[in-house]
């Protein structure tokens, strides 16, 4: 079982939609979790934090659930301009600062 | 302010070739990061640094592999002799580490170089 998994998709979605991905991980001394965004032939760049709470900005919610070892990222409102891989990153200290990306979900938003 | 800085973006060579690539991190980041990306696949760490000191290679390949980070600000990704399951773009990335007061924080990343063996 790989450490962090995700649905790689794609999600193809009409605009305005409200589209959802998961993602799991196998280690539960996990500690921060990372939603990173990866446009087609382009470095990954930070989209969000993940908190134990919660949080959102703007039209992008992400949440934690520790219990059941997943993160999750809600886009509402979807835009042409988010289609993207969404990479979801995981780090823990096992007696060492790992980092692990997921292998990212492809979103397609059309017209 | 400028951001992670690699070179060359594009590198072809054929087997058995060496090949050297180059990344200068946001001033002031300790942390320095090497990836390696797949087609697909999310990347992949090689090495990390802080500062100067490697406290991660444990996925490095270190027969043809090495990297360095002399002076702590930029590094170096060797790879001799290169073979066809080289190819793939290669990532830096850099942060603040302990600088930043956290335990892991925001990574930033160049723009990569994509290898191809041939």
């Amino acid at each position: 079982r790989k450490e962090v998994e995700q649905d790689p998709g794609p999600f193809n979605v009409p605009e305005g939609a409200t589209v959802a991905f998961n993602c799991t991980y196998s280690n539960s001394a996990s500690q921060s979790f990372f939603w990173y965004r990866q446009d087609c032939r382009k470095e990954p760049k930070l989209l969000m934090s993940v908190y134990s709470s919660g949080n959102e900005d703007g039209r992008f919610t992400a949440q934690l659930n520790r219990a059941s070892q997943y993160i999750s990222l809600l886009i509402r409102d979807s835009k042409l301009s988010d289609s993207a891989t969404y990479l979801c990153v995981v780090t823990m200290n096992t007696g060492g600062f790992k980092t692990i990306f997921g292998a990212g979900t492809r979103l397609f938003v059309k017209a | 302010e400028a951001g992670v800085v690699q070179s060359p973006r594009y590198k072809i060579i054929e087997k058995k070739q060496p090949v050297a690539f180059w990344c200068n991190p946001i001033s002031g980041h300790n942390t320095l990061y090497w990836y390696l990306q797949n087609l697909g696949q999310g990347p992949e760490l090689l090495i990390r640094y802080e500062n100067e000191e490697a406290v991660d290679d444990s996925q490095l390949p270190k027969d043809r592999f090495s990297a360095e980070r002399l002076k702590g600000v930029d590094s170096t990704l060797k790879i001799q002799p290169a073979e066809l399951g080289d190819s793939a773009v290669y990532l830096c990335a850099s942060s603040l580490g302990s600088a930043s007061g956290r335990p892991f924080d925001e990574q930033f990343f160049g723009p990569g170089t994509r290898l191809t063996v041939l």
